[in-house]
């Protein structure tokens, strides 16, 4: 099961930021947050990821709270191309081994 | 090109057949990662693989899911006795290796069971 829920849908207006928020209340202290977005019919691609400090490249920045329980990516400028279903992802580890599960996303809709 | 290749594209088959799903990951990847999207859900894992072996395959939905990995590099998802349930998106995602590594995801198989 996910260990992370998002809203559903969010709606963002063209050059303003997007703040997408993630729930990861149940993530332990090795387990790093992954975010990736799926444009459609295309395979996910990666943004970011981060294990408790915030993090910050050339697509977005992902901010984590102190307790880790929650992050939010944010884009600075959304532009039309950033309309995209943005997944929140806990990389759990077990065993030496790491899944990254996926739960159902937040469909980002940018508008001009 | 250099990133993760998947074929066929997309396949259409019937009830019934088995089926086979290729991935050839980023050359050097030893972890390779199977998942299944249906429309409208998130990718749902599969199976997970670490080098030859198949690391964690807890994701396969039944015993008519197999793949394998032989040498290490390429890996193929066979699927048989074909159920329309398994309409699908399969995605295959390779990575460096386990520590923080970022996957890279192909495009993606689209199964159709007719």
């Amino acid at each position: 099961d996910a260990k992370t829920t998002q809203p559903p849908s969010m709606d963002c207006a063209e050059g303003r930021a997007a703040n997408l928020p993630c729930n990861h209340s149940t993530i332990s202290g090795n387990e790093y947050v992954y975010w990736y977005r799926q444009i459609h019919s295309q395979g996910p691609q990666y943004i970011i990821h981060g294990l408790k400090n915030n993090e910050t490249n050339e697509m977005a920045s992902l901010i984590i709270t102190e307790d880790r329980k929650s992050s939010t990516l944010i884009l600075p400028h959304a532009t039309l191309r950033d309309t995209a279903v943005y997944y929140c992802i806990v990389r759990v580890q077990a065993s030496g081994t790491y899944k990254y599960i996926f739960g159902t996303g937040t469909r980002l809709k940018v508008l001009a | 090109g250099a990133g993760v290749s998947q074929t066929p594209s997309n396949k259409v088959t019937e009830k019934g057949k088995y089926v086979e799903l290729r991935c050839d990951p980023i050359s050097g990847h030893t972890a390779l990662y199977w998942y299944r999207q249906s429309l409208g859900q998130g990718p749902e894992f599969l199976i997970y693989f670490q080098g030859t072996g198949a690391a964690d395959d807890s994701g396969l939905p039944n015993d008519r899911f197999f793949a394998v990995r032989p040498e290490g590099s390429v890996s193929t998802l066979k699927i048989q006795r074909t159920e329309r349930g398994d309409s699908a998106v399969y995605l295959c995602a390779s990575s460096r290796e386990g520590r923080a590594g970022e996957l890279f995801f192909g495009e993606g198989s689209r199964l159709t069971v007719l």
